[in-house]
């Protein structure tokens, strides 16, 4: 089975750009959760989505966006970049059982963005 | 707002120590904690705790949750280098969805 697929792995951007970031999950599971990790601030959440629809949002402006299609895979979309944005952005899925909670977490391998 | 807060920040052992990490948090309305092993990128999963005083254990390692006191610890006997990681602790809410995480225990395993 193959695991949480992340894509690009890596890329560098300027400030003021935008960057669209991809994330299949593992075939079957229909949340799909973004996180943004730094050193300063760890693994933050950004969003949460099931059945294409945002069940949850983070503390973070609204220049991060995302969306899930039909076939559960996700994008995060980041506008107008700041050197701050510059971080690991790791995706999970996971397959919430009856009670749609998060349960375990699948992580993908990430991106890593540079903001210069 | 939910916080969970690790301890140490990072330690360092020799092969064969028995370590103990710590993790505290104060969540509205708890609904399991969850430990993480990351190593370069991807965090991989470890344990879900739900309820207090059942230890779980996989191989070296084990966890258990104190509700009461709210706090968990992931002990590591016999430590190995390839145990050297951060540890991430996380604690979801009955709202659900999402994962807040604590600051990670960075651990090295010296030979």
């Amino acid at each position: 089975k193959a695991g949480v697929t992340q894509t690009p792995r890596y890329l560098i951007k300027t400030r003021g750009q935008q960057v669209t970031l991809s994330c299949s999950p593992i075939s079957g599971h229909r949340s799909v959760s973004w996180y943004q990790q730094t050193p300063g601030q760890g693994l933050q959440f950004l969003f949460e989505y099931f059945s294409e629809t945002q069940r949850n949002k983070g503390n973070f402006p609204g220049r991060f966006s995302g969306r899930q299609f039909s076939n559960s895979r996700s994008e995060m979309n980041v506008s107008t970049l700041e050197l701050g944005d510059s971080a690991l952005y790791l995706c999970a899925s996971s397959s919430p059982g009856l009670a749609l909670n998060t349960g375990e977490l699948f992580f993908g391998e990430g991106s890593r963005l540079t903001v210069l | 707002e939910d916080k969970v807060v690790q301890s140490p920040l990072s330690l360092v052992v020799h092969e064969g120590d028995t370590v103990t990490l710590n993790c505290s948090y104060e969540v509205t309305n708890f609904r399991s904690l969850l430990w993480y092993k990351q190593e370069k990128k991807a965090p991989t999963f470890l344990f879900m705790l739900t309820s207090s005083g059942i230890e779980k254990k996989s191989g070296r390692l084990s966890s258990i949750l104190d509700k009461k006191e709210l706090f968990s610890i992931l002990n590591i006997t016999a430590t190995q280098t390839g145990d050297s990681a951060v540890y991430l602790c996380a604690v979801e809410d009955n709202a659900g969805n999402m994962l807040t995480f604590g600051g990670g225990t960075r651990l090295m395993v010296k030979p």
